[in-house]
């Protein structure tokens, strides 16, 4: 049974770009979530995503970032004009159902390194 | 929202020795996990334990619920053991917000041969 995939692995961006992060719940999870790894700050909650919903995005930044969890394919993390500040660690992770009472599974995390 | 703190923030041990790491929380928990970083920057699940004990090989974990606090035993550590441990948890009375685990800052856990 597969785990939690996301990709890329490793990002590589020049400020200004766009990055698309990629995740892919574990079979049958129908529940997402995107957390970041700032250095230094730990790992925070950005947002969370059920088939073609968003449910809570309290974490995410105001602006340039954005997600989506279509009904066919990976969840997608969208970073727009990407500035130094954006490099870190994101991590996906899923579960069975809400996670506030379900073990949330996580992915190996797309580090993103903004040039 | 809720507080999670862990201790200690650095462990240094001798390869087979034991440890215990805790988590302390400052609120109701429906749901508390605990995660190993690995010096490759993956996280590896170890527990889903909002309550009782688990074990798991060299690995056991116990939440006192009642008592706001979880503890991680490492037995005879191996130096692939070291990386960071971290403990999260959602917390019972954050309404919509109930399903995001808060993490702790983690103890960083080094085993020398």
């Amino acid at each position: 049974n597969a785990g939690v995939m996301q990709n890329p692995r490793h990002l590589v961006r020049r400020r200004g770009q766009e990055a698309r992060l990629r995740c892919s719940p574990m079979k049958g999870h129908s529940h997402v979530y995107w957390y970041r790894q700032l250095p230094e700050e730990g790992l925070k909650f950005m947002v969370y995503l059920q088939k073609e919903n968003i449910i809570d995005e309290s974490g995410m930044p105001k602006e340039r970032f954005s997600a989506e969890f279509p009904k066919e394919g990976p969840s997608i993390l969208r970073i727009q004009q990407v500035v130094r500040g954006d490099s870190a660690a994101y991590f996906c992770a899923s579960s069975l159902l809400a996670g506030d009472y379900y073990e949330q599974y996580f992915g190996p995390g797309t580090r993103l390194t903004v040039t | 929202g809720i507080q999670v703190e862990q201790s200690p923030p650095d462990l240094i041990l001798q390869e087979g020795a034991n440890s215990t790491l805790r988590c302390n929380f400052s609120d109701s928990v429906n749901n508390l996990q605990w995660f190993h970083q690995n010096p490759w920057g993956q996280l590896i699940n170890l527990f889903y334990i909002p309550s009782g004990t688990k074990q798991n090989g060299r690995l056991s974990a116990t939440t006192v619920a009642t008592e706001r606090y979880s503890l991680l035993y490492i037995s005879s550590s191996q130096t692939t053991d070291s990386g960071v441990y971290f403990c999260a948890v959602t917390s019972r009375y954050s309404g919509a917000g109930s399903y995001q685990l808060t993490f702790g800052k983690g103890t960083k856990l080094s085993v020398i041969p």
